[in-house]
């Protein structure tokens, strides 16, 4: 079994939809919790953080861990096309060195007009 | 605005040529990655090194070393280009310590080996 799994779509949705974007991960020292948003081309770049399980709401993102059934959501309200692009879940700890980050596949969004 | 620089975005190599990406970060980081990214794979780590001079072995260290000479500077080295290392590498790097710590990425570098 794979330390962070997501589907990895492609996931089409008509814009103005609410997209559910899911990851689940195996290990249950993981204490936070992020998404990165990454455009084709370009790097990853942080959107959401979250410590800890419950929601956090960020505009139209909101970021939902749930660390007893070791589940990650990203919800995405009133999707635009510039949504468009692979999300990757990014669990992390703390470790020796600071935080050690692991990554999900990523789940290619894509969102049309 | 936090950087970390990729100096070459696109590279075209040939087999068994030698290979230097560079990486370049301004925000006074402990903590340095190299990547790659492939299709259906995810993101692999590379190396990474937690300090001048320290590296240690990611999850797929085979065919690439990498150098740290100065804190804000760290390089992947190909020794012998192989058509397996074409990919796109991404180069990261984050705070050591306590507190929240976010991992900020260059925008890639992608390499074709002919």
């Amino acid at each position: 079994q794979k330390e962070v799994e997501q589907d990895p779509g492609p996931l089409s949705v008509p814009e103005g939809a609410i997209v559910s974007l899911n990851c689940t991960y195996s290990n249950s020292a993981f204490q936070y919790f992020m998404w990165y948003r990454q455009y084709s081309r370009k790097g990853p770049e942080l959107l959401m953080y979250t410590y800890s399980s419950g929601n956090k709401e960020d505009g139209r993102f909101t970021a939902q861990v749930d660390k007893s059934s070791k589940y990650i959501s990203l919800f995405i309200r009133d999707s635009q096309p510039s949504d468009s692009a692979t999300y990757l879940c990014a669990p992390s700890l703390r470790d020796n060195y600071g935080q050690n980050f692991v990554f999900g596949p990523g789940t290619r969004l894509s969102v049309l007009p | 605005d936090v950087k970390v620089t990729q100096s070459s975005r696109y590279l075209v190599k040939r087999t068994g040529e030698k290979v230097f990406l560079e990486c370049v970060q301004d925000m006074d980081h402990e903590n340095m990655f190299w990547y790659r990214q492939d299709p259906g794979l995810g993101l692999r780590l590379i190396y990474f090194s937690y300090d001048v001079k320290m590296k240690e072995k990611g999850d797929i260290p085979e065919g690439y070393s990498v150098s740290r000479e100065k804190k804000e500077r760290f390089s992947l080295i190909l020794e012998s280009a192989s058509t397996n290392q074409t990919s796109m590498y991404l180069c990261a790097s984050t705070r050591s310590g306590g507190g929240r710590n976010t991992i900020y990425f260059g925008e890639g570098s992608w390499l074709t080996v002919v």
